[in-house]
């Protein structure tokens, strides 16, 4: 079955830390990559996006990621975390299969920055 | 258990004709949603639901109503189709409002506006 896999569910950064959160999906074919952020009590709000050409992509707020093909992975970096930072966040992926259309989400990962 | 359950999955409308896009849950979630997936872009709110009997706007509400009358079905409307409207849809159910942990995801509905 397709899944996504975060492998942190909780990170405690200090501010000006780096930051890296892991994503892997299981799906050979071809795919849309999403990170969104669920700030405390808000709805979902997309940080980036890959769906083609280059797999270094930015997104706002300081926010990139990689897409690692033969690792199934598209991690999520920022070089200097703000406490504004804190809240939750998502990989997703859509996979292109003709005919049907799926958004499968990782379980989330909980980001606190200490000021 | 059925999970999410969007009807119908796939749609043609003409412009400026209507039609309404069901979704059921059996999970006994409170919170509900519909989204838009758009080519080149992540998805988008339209509405929500926070429990039987609400509705709430979100991020791109215009053109669109919603009800939910009974807690299980989010219904989505479009009174008067637009060409801007083709999308894929897709529709949510959570238990609170951290959804997207503990989210299921209807399978999608691809609406064709011509």
């Amino acid at each position: 079955a397709q899944s996504v896999s975060q492998h942190n569910h909780h990170v405690i950064l200090s501010e000006a830390a780096s930051l890296e959160l892991g994503c892997n999906y299981s799906y050979g074919g071809t795919v849309n990559l999403f990170w969104y952020v669920q700030y405390p009590g808000q709805h979902l709000q997309l940080l980036l996006k890959y769906f083609s050409g280059d797999p270094l992509v930015k997104g706002i707020k300081g926010f990139e990621a990689e897409f690692i093909k033969s690792k199934f992975s598209f991690n999520l970096r920022k070089p200097s975390v703000q406490w504004s930072d804190t809240a939750e966040y998502f990989c997703a992926v859509n996979p292109i299969t003709p005919g049907t259309y799926k958004y499968i989400f990782g379980t989330g990962t909980r980001l606190k920055v200490l000021a | 258990n059925a999970g999410v359950t969007q009807t119908p999955k796939f749609r043609v409308l003409k412009t400026g004709q209507s039609m309404t896009l069901l979704c059921a849950q059996d999970m006994n979630h409170e919170y509900m949603y519909w989204y838009r997936q758009d080519p080149g872009m992540g998805l988008r709110l339209i509405h929500y639901s926070v429990g039987e009997g609400t509705t709430a706007k979100g991020e791109v509400p215009d053109g669109y109503n919603v009800s939910r009358l009974k807690k299980q079905n989010f219904l989505l409307g479009l009174e008067s189709a637009a060409p801007s409207q083709t999308s894929v849809y897709f529709c949510a159910s959570s238990l609170g409002q951290g959804m997207v942990r503990k989210a299921f995801f209807g399978q999608g509905t691809r609406l064709t506006v011509v």
